[in-house]
């Protein structure tokens, strides 16, 4: 299995403009995870799916975020306008059902620059 | 709430030297407690889990044993190695929860 795919796996846009980040979970896992890492809060969880339904959306930051996903094989989460303070590391993560598969797999995540 | 604090990096050490990184935890039911490592450039991965009191993980000469007495999950190594270098995360889930909660993570770089 390849993996969680993220892209881009750079993205450096001007304030203002539309960010759209991708994933792709590993086939097969129910639920799917979007992270956000910077320096200053660590990594925040910002919302999951569950076979492809949002379930919890409190951490996404404001109304400028939001996150679909539309099929069990692909998600976004979308910056719209983006600002410099959304400059951190954006993770995806999926995982099986199920209480005893408690593991997260992450992608490799996409570092984002808002200039 | 439900929180995972962990000892502030960056931590630097000489290779072979032995390794403590203390990671204590707020929740409010039973949770199953994690380490997790990001090697540079690369997505978190799981390194050892412990899912109920006196627990030890244990995975590539790490251990950390779920101490409920003292909420905590303190990372340890004996002996680091310079490929040890990386980001190392602290995190719980409750059981009846799909919510992972990080720490703030902890540098550590190994010189040779």
């Amino acid at each position: 299995d390849a993996g969680v795919i993220q892209s881009p796996r750079h993205e450096v846009t001007e304030m203002g403009q539309e960010v759209t980040l991708r994933c792709k979970p590993i086939s097969g896992h129910d639920y799917l995870f979007w992270y956000r890492q910077t320096m200053m809060r660590g990594l925040e969880l910002l919302i999951y799916f569950n076979n492809n339904v949002p379930i919890d959306d409190s951490g996404m930051p404001e109304d400028r975020f939001s996150a679909k996903m539309p099929n069990a094989s692909f998600s976004t989460l979308k910056i719209q306008p983006s600002e410099p303070r959304d400059s951190a590391v954006y993770f995806c993560a999926s995982r099986p059902a199920g209480r005893t598969n408690e593991k997260l797999f992450f992608g490799s995540g996409t570092q984002l620059s808002v200039l | 709430g439900n929180s995972v604090t962990q000892m502030e990096g960056p931590v630097t050490l000489s290779e072979e030297a032995f390794l403590t990184i203390n990671c204590t935890y707020t929740a409010t039911g039973y949770p199953s407690l994690f380490w997790y490592v990001q090697y540079p450039g690369e997505g978190l991965q799981l390194l050892l889990k412990a899912t109920k009191a006196d627990d030890k993980g244990s995975n590539k000469g790490f251990e950390a044993t779920y101490r409920k007495e003292t909420t905590s999950f303190h990372l340890e190594k004996g002996s680091v190695q310079v490929s040890d270098s990386a980001v190392y995360f602290c995190a719980l889930r409750l059981n009846n929860n799909n919510d992972m909660r990080f720490g703030a993570g902890t540098r550590l770089t190994v010189k040779p």
